[in-house]
């Protein structure tokens, strides 16, 4: 149980277009689920979280019109990377939240996508 | 503001030793904690966590973790080490559900075993 999907696994595109990337809570319902970004040999970075059926939270120096959160269902959340340029490559992480009772949530992690901006 | 440290960037042990990896934390209250295992080019894989209760806590694939509040750590232990342990090993701290249930991330371990 609680597995997190991620599509694609990896894209490569060109400078200037948009790439959407989807996390998918396969086996429960997400009400909250995380978008990280981790470069190589570093640690994950909380980029924003996302409620179902509300705007996201960014973290502070997170560009909100750049990075597009949609969670549009209890078990579907994308991050859509805007006018992409090559310092936007990097490794995204999913997580989403299975609830069990107040203190008790436990964050699963999707696989990951590698973005590479050319 | 909770934070997490992780002294050690990289550690390397022999396959059959034991293993530890330290983890300390910074939190006003009592702190969820996490470890995380992350192979080369994956997500992460929860290990253990530890919410409250008895402060050892066992997690999957042999390891354990000792939650001391006086030290305000969380180390990762692991009796006999296997080669598939190699990997990037990840200490987190949890904001409770009501303060939106994010993770804070230390810097990472990376074990390498030999043969």
């Amino acid at each position: 149980g609680a597995v997190v999907s991620q599509h694609p696994s990896w894209v490569i595109c060109k400078s200037g277009t948009s790439v959407k990337i989807e996390c998918r809570s396969l086996d429960f319902q997400a009400t909250t689920m995380f978008w990280y970004r981790q470069f190589p040999k570093q640690s994950l970075m909380l980029m924003a979280t996302s409620n179902e059926g509300s705007k996201a939270t960014y973290e502070q120096g997170v560009e909100k019109d750049k990075f597009l959160i949609n969670h549009a269902s209890l078990t579907l959340s994308t991050l859509t990377v805007t006018s992409a340029h090559p310092e936007d490559s990097s490794f995204y992480i999913c997580s989403a939240r299975a609830p069990g009772g107040l203190g008790t949530d436990t964050q699963y992690f999707g696989p990951g996508t590698r973005l590479t901006v050319l | 503001a909770q934070s997490v440290t992780q002294p050690d960037i990289h550690i390397t042990v022999s396959e059959g030793a034991s293993l530890e990896l330290r983890c300390n934390y910074s939190y006003g209250a009592t702190p969820y904690l996490f470890w995380y295992v992350q192979s080369p080019g994956q997500g992460l894989q929860l290990l253990l966590k530890y919410f409250s209760g008895d402060t050892l806590v066992q997690g999957i694939k042999g390891f354990e973790a000792e939650f001391k509040r006086s030290q305000s750590s969380f180390n990762l232990r692991k009796p006999s080490v296997h080669w598939s342990d190699a990997a990037e090993y990840f200490c987190a701290v949890g904001y409770p559900y009501n303060q939106g249930g994010k993770l804070i991330f230390g810097q990472g371990t990376e074990l390498s075993v030999k043969p």
